[in-house]
């Protein structure tokens, strides 16, 4: 079945530290990729949608200057979290659109990262 | 108003019992319908898709009340290993809705 892998899965860093987090599709090509962010006992939010090749779509509320999103290839999105503060710290997720799923999923999900700023 | 809500629960039961949950969605347009399973700090995955005319997996039934706008989920026979946290998730256009979630303890 399709794959996505989601690096690092766990990152600690200093206040002010920009982090990179990378979004893989292993064995199909995704055009569209998601980023979701899931604080403590909430719900998972869609911060933007990525297509390859143009520019993201950010979900209102979301900075576009501070969650930098890069869909250069049609297997790679990357999520750059510029100057992380605390208030930063969470789940970040990314999911790929994968067509005629024989399951019928709407998306397939990483493995998450999670994002501690000191 | 949010556009998926669940019972956050917890839901505390013993193993061999059933229980029952629901969510309710606020976009009537909404064209397909998931309950996904969330263990502490991973990913979600999916546990079955939602129809209006019921759908059963295993244990599991799931059902969508389009008039009513709620989807429901029933765990029959609880396994110890049926603890997590489930998500209702509705999906428009691509965009995927995600309630808080319900969480299941079952206990032994």
């Amino acid at each position: 079945g399709a794959v996505v892998s989601q690096h690092p899965s766990w990152v600690i860093c200093k206040s002010g530290t920009s982090v990179k987090i990378e979004c893989r599709s292993l064995d199909f090509q995704a055009t569209t990729m998601f980023w979701y962010r899931q604080f403590p006992k909430q719900s998972l939010m869609l911060m933007a949608t990525s297509n390859e090749g143009s520019k993201a779509t950010y979900e209102q509320g979301v900075e576009k200057d501070k969650f930098l999103i890069n869909h250069a290839s049609l297997t790679l999105s990357t999520l750059t979290v510029t100057s992380a503060h605390p208030e930063d710290s969470s789940f970040y997720i990314c999911s790929a659109l994968v067509p005629r799923d024989s399951l019928g999923q709407p998306q397939h999900f990483g493995d998450g990262t999670r994002l501690s700023i000191l | 108003r949010k556009e998926v809500e669940q019972d956050p629960g917890p839901f505390n039961v013993p193993e061999g019992a059933t229980v029952a949950f629901n969510c309710t969605y606020s976009n009537s347009a909404s064209q397909s319908f998931f309950w996904y399973r969330q263990d502490c700090r991973k990913e979600p995955k999916l546990l079955m898709s939602v129809y209006s005319s019921g759908n059963e997996d295993g244990r599991f039934t799931a059902q969508l009340n389009r008039a009513s706008q709620y989807i429901s989920l029933l765990i029959r026979d609880s396994k110890l290993s049926d603890s997590a946290t489930y998500l209702c998730v509705v999906v428009k256009d691509y965009k995927l809705s995600f309630g808080a979630g319900t969480t299941v303890t079952v206990r032994a």
